[in-house]
Formats: structure tokens, C-alpha cells, sequence
């Protein structure tokens, strides 16, 4: 079942900070993070394995509360390259299972 | 870091004839490999896992005779359109994460296809 990500989209100003959330119904292994530009390919931001984890990448991080089965991705001091479409990915199981994807978050940083 | 190609990046057919689209694991094994389907401003839906060596496991409402997945080497797999219609145009995605390992999915650049 794909995990539900909100809010849908958000507008921010270049150094404003804003928070994605990914929920699933099921419990989860791992939780991904990938930022997909229009055309291209998603990219890895981040893997958060263990419940209660968080991972940073430069000033966009990472909490995942396994209890809840919910993932929180940070955009802290957002920059105009941090715009794009954010995807969580979940998977069930341990290593070298499939993702499943939720809806995707749209960011947009304005100047 | 490890690398997934994806070929053709983009390809128009006529409807009724049938693409390939193929993705390779330049730099490790993949024993699975996972084909998505993306609509604009749209999520990346599952379409199959293909499995080296043996038949792809398919999501439901995916037709695997419509979608052909082969698997032949731990590097390279393939998506067959077969029959391709305008609704089969889309934006196709393979990734695949390394045999064993809790590691993040790596994505080729994927294809997209117009059928007209």
C-alpha cells in the first residue's frame, strides 16, 4: 500500500525551512528520501533503517519514528536547488526489497 | 558511487509495434531489479520486480503479456512494450539496489515513451 506524504506541495522563500511528512499503514523496515527534478531521474537524499533514526544531508535531514511508521524530511535554510518533487519510499522488508512510493511533496523555493 | 543505465532516454513508436527498454547495473550485482511507471506530475508506481533467472513478479493490474520483463544477467534487464498504444505512453523507470544490502535504490535516467 503506498504511504500517504503531505502536505502536497509548498511554496517557500530562499531560507525558509519546511517539513514533509510519509505515513504508512504498515510497519516499516527502511524509509527512503529522493528529490526528482521535472524530466529526470529521482536522486537519493537519504536511507533511515532503524527506528527512531535520523540522517542529515548538507541542511535537509531526517527523522523516522518506527513506532508510528512515520518518516519527517527537514528543509532547513532552504536553497532555490532544493526545489523540486520529493518522494518517501518504504520498504517492508530488509535488503534488496522493492520501494513503494508515495504521492510526492512539490517544492518550490522563490528567491 | 553505483550506477544504473537506462536506454533508450527516450523513444517514439507507432501504435502496435512493440520497445524495448533496457537497464543495466554498471558496477554491481543486481539479482532484482524494479520497473516503475510515472505519469506527469504523478507519482512512481510499481509496475514489476524482475528477478535474475527467473519470472518477473508483477503488481496487480499490470498485464505481464502487455509488459515483458526479462531478466537474463545480474546486470541487465528488460522491459518489452509490446503492442504499444497512446495510453502506454509514460515516463519508465528501472532501479535496483544491491544484492544483500540495506542500501539506498539507484535509478536509471530513465525512458520516456510516446506512442502515436
Amino acid at each position: 500500500q503506498q504511504p500517504v506524504q503531505s502536505p502536497q506541495a509548498v511554496i517557500l522563500r530562499e531560507g525558509e525551512d519546511a517539513v514533509i511528512n510519509c505515513s504508512s499503514s504498515k510497519a516499516l523496515y527502511s524509509v527512503h528520501w529522493y528529490r526528482q527534478k521535472h524530466g529526470e531521474a529521482p536522486v537519493f537524499l537519504m536511507i533511515l533503517l532503524k527506528g527512531g533514526e535520523q540522517k542529515g544531508h548538507e541542511k535537509i535531514s531526517a527523522s523516522f519514528n518506527e513506532k508510528k511508521q512515520q518518516s519527517s524530511l527537514y528543509l532547513t535554510a532552504s536553497q532555490l536547488s532544493y526545489s523540486g518533487t520529493y518522494f518517501c519510499g518504504t520498504a517492508l522488508q530488509a535488503a534488496g526489497n522493492k520501494l513503494t512510493f508515495g504521492g510526492g511533496t512539490r517544492v518550490l523555493v522563490k528567491p | 558511487g553505483a550506477v544504473v543505465s537506462q536506454h533508450p532516454s527516450w523513444v517514439i513508436c507507432k501504435s502496435g509495434t512493440s520497445v524495448k527498454i533496457e537497464c543495466r547495473s554498471l558496477d554491481f550485482q543486481a539479482t532484482t531489479m524494479f520497473w516503475y511507471r510515472q505519469f506527469p506530475k504523478q507519482s512512481l508506481m510499481l509496475m514489476a520486480t524482475s528477478n535474475e533467472g527467473s519470472k518477473a513478479t508483477y503488481e496487480q493490474g499490470v498485464e505481464k503479456d502487455k509488459f515483458l520483463i526479462n531478466h537474463a544477467s545480474l546486470t541487465l534487464s528488460t522491459l518489452t512494450v509490446t503492442s504499444a498504444h497512446p495510453e502506454d505512453s509514460s515516463f519508465y523507470i528501472c532501479s535496483a539496489r544491491e544484492s544483500g544490502r540495506d542500501t539506498e535504490a539507484f535509478f536509471g535516467q530513465g525512458t520516456r515513451l510516446t506512442v502515436v
